[in-house]
């Protein structure tokens, strides 16, 4: 079956500090990946994404490259500031059933201080 | 205008009632999806709706129901609340023609049983 598996949080950084966050998947077919991220109170909402092999998402000065040989699509962001504190989660979609589920790895928490 | 709206926003109940969650989009997608957040952040699928075919069930107990009258909608029943039932629960929608497109979410019912 599908899975994404992420570094576990919290991951705590000063401001502008560079930020890793790892994200692996396990995917039957060709999956897209995904990363959302989470603000206190809020629902999901779409960081970037990447659709092929070797695609580069981007977005807010977060980044993230499709690696298909290590099936990675971990995030980065050169210089965090505190209104980056959040939780990401990595994601991917695939095929089940004829439909196209998305499947969502357990979430990192980010907390940046001043 | 909300792509996604989910009500009520906050929902505090005794155990043992009966409540529902109600969603809309407004995307024209024929798939939408609920998910339970629990206290840790981990988003777990409870249910997708394909074109008002239920198209997974993981392991939720039948206490949980999903209801689609017409393709915008998908409410979410739940009898006989449990303390275990306390978490936030999104609703979610997207194309399924496509897996290179996101899910977009709602912004949460927190449910609160006690």
């Amino acid at each position: 079956g599908n899975s994404v598996t992420q570094m576990e949080g919290p991951v705590t950084l000063s401001e502008e500090a560079f930020l890793t966050i790892n994200c692996t998947y396990t995917a039957t077919g060709y999956p897209s990946l995904f990363w959302y991220v989470q603000y206190p109170g809020e629902g999901l909402q779409l960081l970037l994404k990447a659709t092929k092999a070797d695609d580069k998402g981007s977005n807010k000065g977060f980044e993230a490259t499709y690696r298909k040989e290590t099936t990675s699509f971990h995030l980065e962001k050169g210089s965090v500031q505190v209104s980056d504190s959040a939780v990401y989660f990595c994601a991917l979609r695939t095929t089940s059933g004829g439909s196209y589920i998305p499947t969502f790895g357990r979430g990192t928490s980010l907390i940046v201080h001043p | 205008d909300t792509a996604v709206s989910q009500t009520p926003k906050y929902l505090v109940t005794q155990m043992g009632n009966d409540k529902s969650i109600k969603c809309e989009q407004n995307l024209g997608h024929d798939t939408m999806y609920w998910y339970k957040q629990d206290s840790k952040k981990f988003l777990k699928i409870m249910f997708s709706y394909n074109n008002k075919e239920l198209i997974i069930n993981e392991t939720v107990p039948n206490r949980f129901s999903p209801k689609s009258p017409d393709k915008a909608h998908l409410n979410l029943h739940i009898n006989s609340l449990e303390l275990g039932d306390s978490a936030v629960y999104f609703c979610a929608s997207s194309p399924s023609k496509t897996g290179a497109t996101e899910a977009f979410f709602g912004q949460g019912t927190r449910l609160t049983v006690v």
